[in-house]
């Protein structure tokens, strides 16, 4: 199974600032990783797919890069919205696994 | 506006035998693969099952094969997720999730969840 590894686990960030979350993966997922956000007591939320596609009505304040092992979610100005945990996941072999998630808290 | 709508948690036994449906709306559901994910409390996200448009491939994580069958019936546009010899470990909200499916720049298929419900909270417990 294709491990899914985030850091870091808590990033405090001011609002306005960048946030940049990382996602390693144990082998080459090629560019099948999706990035999902989720606020408490709520289901999680397509933000990204195929590493680097927005997914429908997602600010472009949301950027994704990577391939390959490596990839990394970008939030360019965070709003208050954007207090979160993050999680990536690989669609690229069965079984579908996810990271642990990232943190996202105000400083 | 797609929906995704679960029921059929609650209390249940160690080894008891709940059954989750997930009704689905807004879209058209036998066109869509379904899957089955799970979160323990204050945890992370665990795939759990997933199934094809017509029933014909199936997926299990390891951690409930042999126990949980995923199954579908595209007339009532409904998922389910039959659950057998339950365990303390599998105390968990339950999500019904879509998938969509693309071919990338290679051709190749893929899929990804791009719909969530609300979950279900299935705690086993004595």
């Amino acid at each position: 199974e294709i491990v899914m590894t985030q850091s870091p686990a808590t990033l405090s960030v001011s609002p306005g600032e960048r946030a940049t979350l990382s996602c390693r993966a144990s082998q080459s997922v090629s560019s099948n990783v999706v990035w999902y956000q989720q606020k408490p007591g709520q289901a999680p939320r397509l933000l990204m797919y195929g590493a680097s596609t927005r997914a429908t009505g997602i600010p472009a304040r949301f950027s994704g890069s990577g391939s390959g092992t490596e990839f990394t979610l970008t939030i360019s100005s965070l709003q208050s919205e954007d207090f979160a945990v993050y999680y990536c996941q690989q669609y690229s072999n069965w079984p579908r696994t996810f990271g642990q998630g990232t943190k996202v808290e105000i400083k | 506006e797609v929906q995704l709508v679960e029921s059929g948690g609650g209390l249940v036994q160690p080894g008891g035998s709940p059954r989750l449906s997930c009704a689905a709306s807004g879209f058209t559901f036998s066109s869509y693969n379904m899957n089955w994910v799970r979160q323990a409390p204050g945890k992370g996200l665990e795939w759990v099952s997933y199934i094809t448009t017509s029933s014909s491939t199936i997926y299990y994580a390891d951690s409930v094969k042999g126990r949980f069958t995923i199954s579908r019936d595209n007339a009532k546009n409904s998922l389910y997720l039959q659950m057998d010899s339950l365990r303390a470990e599998d105390t968990a909200v339950y999500y019904c999730a879509r998938e969509m499916n693309y071919y990338d720049s290679s051709g190749s298929y893929w899929g990804y969840i791009d719909y969530w419900g609300q979950g279900a909270l299935v705690t086993v417990s004595s």
